[in-house]
């Protein structure tokens, strides 16, 4: 069964250091979103990606985060100046289109930040 | 704005009994689609059911059963004969009809089945 696969599955790292979160969604979805959720807490929206732009974000997503689909298959999470409150489980998922399919989400990075 | 209330923290039971967790939803739009998800302890969410709206027909599925009332903006999940491996949480979850993948998460219902 195809699947949402993301890198790395822990990261920790220091206080104002960027990371780089990736994520290969489906092949043939082509929309593609990430989520996050500090530990103990319910599962939060972050942004949404079609068309190679952004097509929806939350608060929560301000000028340190941004995303990238480098390639045909990548779609990275980038933190440019990481804080303690960033620590948390981020996960992608990607679906097929806008209102068919389910949401398949993948198996999420935890982040760490000291 | 859209909210999604799990009003169980969690919930405790001994494997075989049947359990339901509760899902209260708001929300304005008159398309949306409302979902379960399970997190198992390693982490993953893995997905169990979307609805829509005009979809108010209850769904089976082996043990897993869920009941959807618009009247009472509720989608509550009935699991049948626990077994320890439900043990996870489960979010429920809703998507307005213009943002699909633009999920609102209830916090969650712990459940833990014991042997």
């Amino acid at each position: 069964e195809p699947e949402v696969t993301q890198t790395p599955s822990h990261q920790v790292t220091q206080m104002g250091q960027e990371v780089i979160l990736r994520c290969v969604p489906i092949s043939n979805h082509l929309y593609f979103y990430w989520y996050r959720q500090i530990l103990g807490q319910k599962v939060e929206f972050l942004v949404s990606f079609y068309n190679n732009e952004i097509s929806e974000k939350s608060e929560i997503f301000d000028d340190q985060f941004s995303v990238e689909r480098p390639d045909g298959s990548n779609f990275t999470l980038k933190i440019r100046s990481t804080k303690l409150e960033d620590s948390a489980m981020y996960f992608c998922a990607s679906s097929l289109g806008l209102n068919t399919g389910e949401l398949f989400f993948g198996e999420g990075s935890r982040l760490t930040v000291l | 704005a859209q909210k999604v209330t799990q009003a169980q923290t969690e919930i405790s039971v001994v494997e075989k009994e049947d359990v339901t967790l509760d899902c209260v939803y708001e929300t304005r739009d008159t398309t949306y689609y409302l979902f379960w998800y399970k997190q198992p302890p390693s982490g993953e969410l893995v997905f169990l059911i979307r609805r829509n709206s005009f979809d108010e027909q209850n769904e089976i599925s082996g043990r897993y059963s869920w009941n959807f009332q618009k009247s009472t903006s509720s989608f509550n999940f009935t699991i049948t004969a626990s077994q320890v491996v439900d043990s996870a949480v489960y979010f429920c979850a809703l998507s307005g009809g213009t943002s699909y993948g633009k999920l609102t998460f209830g916090q969650g219902t712990i459940l833990t089945v014991h042997p």
